[in-house]
């Protein structure tokens, strides 16, 4: 399975700032992932982010409030824009498997906006 | 909206029985089934995947799928406290690569 490499680990951020988080995977994956994890909630799909093309988001979710870069088979960021506490949650970095769809995480980014 | 569903417990069995996690899907054509374990404060670490009906054994788990009910399961046998965890199943949807998780079965397992 991949490697997959996350930072921020944690951070405490103010409200109205943004966070950028990065992921980085020890090899080439053609589709990356961002999720978040609300306290006490399960996992839920910001967005999908392909290289070389705009990121698909999942309903709910907006570029304006979380824009995806994706400059190369093996790094991604998320943006997390204008934050308010109800921001606060894990946000999770995820490769796929290749050809089957199973799903490897990065150690995840806890976030509190206070 | 496609749903997987899962009993939220907690689940508590006594050390050394067999722990039974079910989940059920509504996206009849998903085709992959996974179930990933996240202890308190980590991210989700892949346990078991599973692709055709039956079982898939694995150590001291086991998988189960049922496409016809829509229903897969995992089964812990000879639990441990370290097994102690939130278990979540994950489903993809028909087309991509996307997962859809369910909202986690707590697992206590008690010495």
């Amino acid at each position: 399975s991949a490697v997959i490499s996350q930072k921020p680990s944690r951070d405490i951020c103010q409200r109205g700032t943004s966070l950028t988080i990065q992921c980085q995977v020890d090899s080439q994956v053609t589709m990356m992932f961002w999720y978040r994890q609300q306290p006490g909630q399960s996992l839920t799909l910001i967005a999908t982010a392909n290289q070389g093309s705009e990121a698909t988001y999942e309903s709910g979710f907006v570029i304006d409030k979380f824009p995806i870069s994706r400059p190369n088979l093996t790094f991604s960021t998320l943006t997390v824009s204008n934050m308010s506490p109800e921001d606060s949650s894990i946000y999770l970095c995820s490769v796929d498997g290749g050809a089957i769809t199973e799903a490897f995480f990065g150690q995840g980014t806890r976030l509190t906006v206070v | 909206q496609k749903e997987v569903e899962q009993n939220s417990g907690p689940l508590s069995v006594p050390e050394g029985a067999i722990a039974s996690l079910n989940c059920t899907y509504s996206d009849r054509g998903s085709q992959s089934f996974f179930w990933y374990r996240q202890y308190s404060g980590k991210s989700p670490e892949l346990i078991m995947s599973i692709y055709s009906n039956g079982d898939k054994e694995d150590g001291r788990f086991t998988a189960q799928l049922n496409k016809a009910s829509q229903y897969v399961s995992l089964l812990i046998r000879d639990s441990q406290p370290s097994d102690s965890a939130t278990y979540l199943c994950a489903v993809n949807q028909e087309y991509g690569n996307k997962l859809v998780f369910g909202a986690g079965t707590i697992l206590r397992v008690k010495s």
